[in-house]
């Protein structure tokens, strides 16, 4: 079975300090892992996706995210947080090796950013 | 904008009664999702469409249909509604019906269930 953690339901940061969102998966297959972001009132919008090429995944906005197996880890970073950086982040999982795209959602980590 | 459109964007209505929500997905896209967001479950998978196929069902209840009809638009309905069923649904789609495609979400139908 698939499921992820993510491990803080609340980051705050300072404008242009580092972002460090964490995420840990379970996945019983090769998983694909995914992180979306939701800004207030608005839908889920991808930011960057792991299906098995390389294991540090760039996305839009300067996010980034580093897929480990060792430690079922797909932590989400940025090097400097912009105040539009504020906004809901959601660790996801699917089954790779399944024909079916199915998403596990974790509960979401609420970034709030500081000026 | 993701190109996945939903309607209505708002939903109030009693317990008991019957909604439908409408979702059209990304042009060229086949695949079609249905998620709920609720505080108390956060986000859960409810059914997958595939052509007009159902391709996969998850923590969906007896009381909620969905189809694809042949131009790919979807629908979800809800019956018999309870005060629980308050919650964002989304609709997402994706070129193909595989886990490693991206799925794009439309904005949401809150539903009000009072």
């Amino acid at each position: 079975a698939q499921s992820v953690t993510q491990l803080d339901s609340h980051v705050s940061v300072s404008e242009g300090t580092p972002v460090l969102l964490r995420c840990n998966y379970s996945s019983s297959y090769s998983p694909s892992l995914f992180w979306y972001v939701q800004h207030p009132n608005k839908g889920l919008q991808l930011l960057l996706k792991y299906t098995s090429a390389a294991t540090l995944v760039k996305g839009i906005n300067g996010f980034e995210a580093e897929f480990k197996k060792s430690e079922t880890s797909f932590h989400l970073t940025k090097p400097s947080a912009h105040m539009s950086d504020a906004a809901e982040y959601f660790c996801v999982v699917s089954d790779r090796g399944s024909t079916l795209g199915r998403l596990y959602f974790g509960r979401g980590t609420q970034l709030t950013v500081w000026p | 904008d993701s190109g996945v459109t939903q309607t209505p964007k708002h939903l109030i209505t009693a317990t008991g009664q019957r909604v439908t929500l409408r979702c059209s997905p990304r042009s060229g896209d086949l695949s079609v999702y249905w998620y709920q967001q609720s505080l108390d479950q956060g986000l859960q998978f409810l059914i997958q469409y595939y052509n007009g196929e159902e391709r996969a069902k998850g923590n969906i209840l007896e009381r909620f249909s969905a189809q694809q009809f042949p131009d790919l638009h979807s629908e979800l309905n809800l019956s018999s509604l309870e005060l629980g069923d308050s919650a964002l649904y989304f609709c997402a789609s994706s070129v193909d019906q595989h886990s490693t495609d991206t799925q794009y979400f439309g904005p949401g139908t809150r539903l009000t269930v009072l």
